[in-house]
């Protein structure tokens, strides 16, 4: 079965401080992928999307960036911190298929 | 302009009534899928129901039901005999074969069980 790791679960970062969260997917191969973000009391909002190694799609302009070294790897990064970064991360993947998009954990960042 | 359409962005009902979760999409596909999710409050996302372009029709699983309507791009959901344990954000989603199956998320609504 397929499983999706997101880690860590929660992060206090000071700002100006550099980000790294990382997602992995197992038993899947080729997988869409995914990171969003949800600021308290909102909505979902798509940051960015990978369909393979080294392709990635960014959404919304900011101060962060995404990197997938490997097919079923997405990190999402940043060099530093701001308060508005703050929020709940979500990883997800997709199956090219589109059966539906399954979710990590998340990371709920607070950046002080 | 937005795919997913939920313009119920808080709804609160006192235990034991039916709600109704009111998404509206926006496609040019015509093979495209539409799901529901459900965000209690640890944040976790979790799949309640995906639904293909082609079958229309409706579905009941215990408490739960969805009204898929091509003719209003709408794919509504209804909790009958609501309960606490429903209280959460829950999302409506398109993804569409056109665009390699992106998934686009409606903005939530946030329901209140009151007991």
């Amino acid at each position: 079965s397929q499983t999706i790791h997101q880690w860590p679960a929660t992060l206090v970062q000071p700002v100006g401080s550099p980000l790294s969260l990382e997602c992995t997917v197992e038993g899947t191969s080729n997988p869409n992928l995914y990171w969003y973000r949800q600021a308290a009391g909102r909505g979902l909002q798509l940051l960015f999307y990978s369909v393979g190694i080294g392709q990635i799609s960014s959404e919304v302009p900011q101060n962060l960036s995404a990197s997938r070294p490997q097919d079923r790897q997405f990190i999402l990064s940043s060099k530093k911190l701001l308060l508005s970064d703050s929020g709940f991360y979500l990883c997800a993947w997709t199956h090219s298929s589109g059966v539906g998009a399954f979710f990590g954990q998340g990371t709920r960042l607070t950046v002080v | 302009a937005q795919k997913v359409t939920q313009a119920q962005t808080e709804i609160s009902v006192v235990e034991k009534e039916d709600v109704t979760l009111d998404c509206v999409y926006e496609t040019r596909d015509t093979t495209y899928y539409l799901f529901w999710y459900k965000q209690p409050p640890s944040g976790e996302l979790v799949f309640l129901i995906r639904r293909n372009s082609f079958d229309e029709q409706n579905e009941i699983s215990g408490r739960y039901s969805w009204n898929f309507q091509k003719s209003t791009s709408s794919f509504n959901f209804t909790i009958t005999a609501s309960q606490v344990v429903d209280s959460a954000v829950y999302f409506c989603a398109l993804s569409e074969v056109l665009t390699g199956n992106q998934f686009y998320f409606g903005t939530g609504t946030s329901l209140t069980v009151i007991p």
